[in-house]
This record gives structure tokens, C-alpha cells and sequence, in this order.
């Protein structure tokens, strides 16, 4: 399976600032994504994060509030901005591998005040 | 719109017991279809299944799937307290990445 570490783990913050969650893969890992499990839901997709490129939203995300970057191939950041309380979520870093396997990373637990 | 639908959405047994999840989805373009288990935050992969009528195991967990149907289920057998958790299935297709999702069945294995 791949190797896939995220942090922070978890965090309290105030709404109006933001927060970078970082993602490390290892080499298995060919593509990688951002989700938010809102509590009592479903895993729902952020965006794909492209290397050297602009990510790929889906529909109801925008860069301005999930700004993502992908400089290499094995490492990821996703930035929730202007944080409110209906940010507070979970968000899952995930990477597919070649076998076309897809695996999460521990997640960051996000409370926003 | 792609649907991905589980049920039952929740399920209570008794600690030896047997339970069938179940996951049917209408897409276009299958290409796969992925099982996990969620404790706490992270879900954790179990299965991927591609063919229909291939048994995958893992222990005490075994699943199939039916494309002509276009369902699946996750069996799990003699079931432990440790198999407490929220059952994802997850259906990807040809031509876009993401996977999409079932709202899970909540499995509560009483002692």
C-alpha cells in the first residue's frame, strides 16, 4: 500500500485566518487529491492536484478559498482561507497508484471558532 | 449524475456474527469499484474490485461484484468489536478522476 502523512492532525482556529495542511506520498503515488468529510457525511472532492499546475476544482470550490499547490510529484498543500465555522471538517489528502489503488492520509480535523 | 448508494445505513449485531453490506451504483464508464473502512478519521483501503464474479478476500473479509446488477457487497464473518466502523464504497469511472462515494453503513458489533 502506499505511504501517504499529512499534517497537522488536527487544529482550532479562528475564523478569518487559514491554515496550509501539508501531504507527503511516497513514489507509488501518481496522482493526488484533496477531500472534506463535513461531520456526518460523505467524502466529497476538492480538487486534483496537478504537478506544476493549477489544480483541478470541483464544482463548488474555488482557488480563492482552497488554494492548492503540487511543486513535486510526491508533495501537496491544500489552504482552506478565511476560515469560517462552516469550514470545520475533516480534510483527506488521498493518492492514486499506478495499480490504480486509491489511498487517504490520516486527515486533519479542522474546528474553526 | 452518478450514484453511488449503501445500505443498510446502519447495522447492529452481536460480536460472532455475520453481515452483508451492500453498495449498488449507476455510473457511465466503470471502471472500478473500491471498499473502505473508516474508524476515526482516515478510511482505510480494503478492496478494489474490476470484474464481476471474483471473490476477494482478506481474513475474515470477502467481497464480490455483480457489473451486470451493478452492485457489490462486503461480507464480513465471525465479527469482532474491532470491526466497528463506517463501511465507504466508492465507484470510479474512465475519464474522470474522482471517486464518488456512498453515504457508508455504520456497523456497531455489540460485545
Amino acid at each position: 500500500s502506499a505511504v501517504i502523512s499529512q499534517k497537522p492532525s488536527r487544529d482550532i482556529c479562528q475564523r478569518g485566518t487559514s491554515l496550509t495542511i501539508q501531504c507527503q506520498v511516497d513514489s507509488q503515488v501518481t496522482m493526488m487529491f484533496w477531500y472534506r468529510q463535513q461531520p456526518g457525511q460523505s467524502l466529497t472532492l476538492i480538487a486534483t492536484a496537478n504537478q506544476g499546475s493549477e489544480a483541478t476544482y470541483e464544482s463548488g470550490f474555488v482557488i480563492d478559498k482552497f488554494p492548492i499547490s503540487r511543486p513535486n510529484l510526491t508533495f501537496s498543500t491544500l489552504t482552506v482561507s478565511n476560515m469560517s465555522p462552516e469550514d470545520s471538517s475533516i480534510y483527506l489528502c488521498s493518492g492514486r497508484t499506478t495499480q490504480e489503488t486509491q489511498y487517504f492520509g490520516p486527515g486533519t480535523r479542522l474546528l474553526v471558532l | 449524475e452518478d450514484k453511488v448508494v449503501q445500505s443498510p445505513l446502519s447495522l447492529v449485531v452481536h460480536e460472532g456474527d455475520t453481515v452483508t453490506l451492500n453498495c449498488s451504483y449507476e455510473v457511465t464508464n466503470f471502471r472500478s469499484l473500491l471498499w473502505y473502512k473508516q474508524e476515526k478519521k482516515a478510511p482505510t483501503f480494503l478492496f478494489m474490485l474490476t470484474s464481476s464474479g471474483i471473490e476477494k478476500k482478506s481474513g475474515r473479509l470477502s467481497s464480490i461484484l455483480d457489473k451486470k446488477e451493478l452492485f457489490s457487497i462486503l461480507n464480513i464473518t465471525a465479527t469482532q468489536t474491532g470491526d466497528s466502523a463506517v463501511y465507504l464504497c466508492a465507484v470510479a469511472i474512465f475519464g474522470n478522476e474522482k471517486l464518488t462515494f456512498g453515504t457508508g453503513t455504520r456497523l456497531t458489533i455489540i460485545p
